[in-house]
């Protein structure tokens, strides 16, 4: 079974570097059939996903527009985990964060299962 | 960016049926997922795939897509079922989710 822990600060200041880990264990980072999510949860934004990474021959990373100048995934396949960081973050960055595994379907991303447990963040001076 | 649309609420008696609708252009030629989320905890997967229940989803939950909307079912809704719920698709490089549905069991 799949198991996901988060970890990192729940505090960051404006204009800093929100970062997050995301530890795998029951499957593999550079695992073939997966890809590896971050998500987040605002009351005012809902559900937005931030960006993914994963193995087909080679990583791939693709990331949501709305982040793409700030946002970076990156595997460490040493740890089995993933992180996300996000610069230059802003109130408006204030959510819940989730990692998640994704499916590839036919060397597709697809469905998305099972999400951490979600880590709060907040951006506040 | 690929907009999915939900009602912001349903309601159904207890036992009774129900379902929960996801409009977005041509939704029928993508593969919609289904996830329900009670408070303070992360969303479940509850449909993959359009009709697709994993492991552990009652057969009460099943879902369908065409058109312009995908909807989920979900039967002999019980007060355990009370959450929200959200669709999803992959729209090329990235992920589109609604804006999710709650659904209160009366």
């Amino acid at each position: 079974q799949v198991q996901l822990q988060q970890s990192g600060p729940r505090l960051v200041r404006p204009s800093q570097t929100l970062s997050l880990t995301c530890v795998i264990s029951g499957d593999s980072v550079s695992g073939d059939s997966t890809a590896w999510n971050w998500i987040r949860q605002s009351p005012s934004r809902g559900l937005e996903w931030l960006g993914r990474t994963y193995y087909k021959s080679k990583w791939y990373n693709e990331y949501a527009v709305s982040v793409q100048s700030r946002i970076t995934i990156y595997p460490d396949t040493s740890k089995n985990q993933f992180s996300l960081q996000l610069n230059s973050v802003t109130p408006e960055d204030t959510a819940v964060y989730y990692c998640a595994r994704g499916a590839l379907w036919t060397g597709t991303p697809d469905w998305i299962d099972p999400w951490g447990q979600g880590t709060l963040v907040t951006v506040s001076s | 960016s690929y907009e999915l649309t939900q009602p912001l609420s349903v309601s159904v008696a207890l036992g009774q049926t129900t379902t929960i609708t996801c409009a977005g252009n041509n939704i029928g030629r993508k593969n919609v997922h289904w996830y329900h989320q009670k408070p303070g905890q992360a969303p479940v997967l509850v449909i993959y795939r359009d009709i697709n229940r994993p492991s552990g989803i009652p057969e009460r939950f099943s879902g369908s897509n065409s058109g312009n909307t995908a909807t989920l079912t979900i039967s002999r809704a019980q007060v355990g079922d009370e959450a929200d719920y959200y669709c999803q698709v992959c729209d090329g490089s990235t992920v589109a989710f609604g804006g999710g549905t709650k659904l209160t069991v009366l």
